[in-house]
């Protein structure tokens, strides 16, 4: 099973709102990726964690905080979003941070902010 | 640095034709990883192949073909009697040596299969 799941599939939010991405995998995998991919442009990385510690954090602003509550699951808390942040919002798991192995992706969310 | 070009932006065949898509890396590691990723309009990135630095074997799997030449920096994908539903925006992408192993990707080509 190389399944990572994500919800909801779609969320609109208003610039005042607070909501939050979940994303979940059962493969046992230590690493998870959350990625911003803009249409027709290629996914951009945000977030690592590994082992449930951010390890790292591509200059992103605060206004979007992620968290590993545990080893399956990754969530991304959103709050006074900009409209420059609709996009579809990936999240990916690896076996591990080191070694040859691929990122399975999500389905992914499409935020759209208005 | 790393970095990934496929530079077709956009190609369109007709069914049962075969494509390859091309890309182009650059990299100052002399191990390094590379991968196809196919994005259908759903939107979810599906995994195709990871190719290691050491390995230049050419791949195949069923239509689906790579061949990694590390003289060019390339590693080319071939799709051999494409199908509609091999309509794609599909990504290159090559991994670095940090503890991270980030993934950069080529800016992607999107892939039109006409019936």
């Amino acid at each position: 099973d190389t399944e990572v799941t994500q919800t909801p599939k779609h969320l609109v939010m208003g610039m005042t709102n607070k909501k939050s991405l979940k994303c979940e995998q059962h493969m046992g995998h230590r690493a998870m990726y959350w990625y911003k991919q803009k249409a027709k442009k290629p996914p951009e990385l945000m977030f690592v964690y590994s082992y449930e510690k951010l390890s790292i954090n591509e200059s992103v602003p605060s206004r979007f905080s992620p968290e590993c509550p545990n080893s399956s699951l990754l969530n991304l808390h959103l709050h006074a979003l900009q409209p420059e942040d609709s996009a579809l919002y990936l999240c990916a798991s690896r076996l591990g941070l080191a070694g040859d192995y691929e990122q399975y992706f999500g389905p992914g969310t499409r935020l759209t902010v208005t | 640095a790393q970095k990934v070009t496929q530079a077709q932006t956009e190609i369109s065949v007709v069914e049962k034709e075969d494509v390859t898509l091309d890309c182009v890396y650059e990299t100052r590691d002399t191990t390094y990883y590379l991968f196809w990723y196919k994005q259908p309009p759903s939107g979810e990135l599906v995994f195709l192949i990871r190719r290691n630095s050491f390995d230049e074997q050419n791949e195949i799997s069923g239509r689906y073909s790579w061949n990694f030449q590390k003289s060019t920096s390339s590693f080319n994908f071939t799709i051999t009697a494409s199908q509609v539903v091999d309509s794609a925006v599909y990504f290159c992408a090559l991994s670095d040596q940090t503890g991270a192993n980030n993934l950069f990707f080529g800016t992607g080509t999107r892939l039109t299969v006409i019936p």
